[in-house]
């Protein structure tokens, strides 16, 4: 089944305390993204990958890190978390730029920093 | 000022109703997507659009590119159609892929 897996679903951490939250998607796209969506500010675009080693900044990338070593995994890197950082966070990809396709998103990690 | 701006926040409806929810967007554009969030969490995309019109089922997304509008239409709605739905758009440039979403707009339909 072609899918964006994101893990993990739910993570509760304590600031300072170094996280990674996994993507991995199936269908040998060369695009990928990260957002964040929090209440009444919507999605925010955090780093996209036009492809390997190819990253970007998005809207809010202060405080995360983002590294695209093979095509189907982007893992999103929070080095300090501090609470400002808790949020619903999305993975997606698409096959690139130019094509009539959408997005296919994961699942979403809810993340909780205490 | 928001980049992209959604219209309603919050819509109520009947089963059956025809349902329309726009997007306007402030700057230049490649594409412009509808997403699906539904209750659970989990989004969708539902169309990708840089002109004219687009129809799956009983949705229908249009583009006015030069006045800068969208719209997305559902007809003869359902209680499951109830979510939220989000616009975003692409930026024109090549090489610029930030997607800039708007706030979303929630859609209820009552049985």
């Amino acid at each position: 089944e072609a899918q964006v897996t994101q893990n993990p679903r739910y993570l509760i951490t304590v600031t300072g305390k170094k996280l990674t939250v996994t993507c991995s998607q199936n269908m040998n796209h060369e695009y990928m993204s990260w957002y964040r969506q929090d209440p009444g500010l919507g999605l925010r675009q955090i780093y996209y990958s036009m492809n390997v080693e190819v990253t970007d900044k998005g809207d809010v990338p202060e405080g995360y890190k983002v590294s695209r070593k093979e095509k189907r995994n982007f893992p999103l890197i929070l080095e300090s978390p501090s609470p400002n950082q808790t949020s619903l966070y999305f993975c997606a990809s698409s096959p690139r730029r130019g094509l009539p396709a959408g997005y296919t998103f994961g699942s979403g990690t809810r993340l909780t920093v205490v | 000022k928001n980049e992209v701006e959604q219209s309603p926040q919050n819509l109520t409806a009947q089963e059956g109703e025809f349902i329309t929810i726009n997007c306007s967007y402030s700057v230049g554009i490649s594409a412009l997507h509808w997403l699906q969030q539904h209750p659970g969490g989990g989004i969708v995309s539902l169309f990708m659009l840089s002109s004219g019109k687009k129809k799956h089922g009983r949705l229908i997304a249009t583009i006015n590119i030069q006045e800068k509008h969208s719209s997305l239409h559902i007809t003869a709605s359902h209680p499951r159609d109830s979510a939220v739905y989000i616009c975003a758009v692409l930026g024109s440039n090549f090489g610029n892929e930030k997607l800039t979403f708007g706030t979303g707009t929630r859609l209820t339909i009552i049985p």
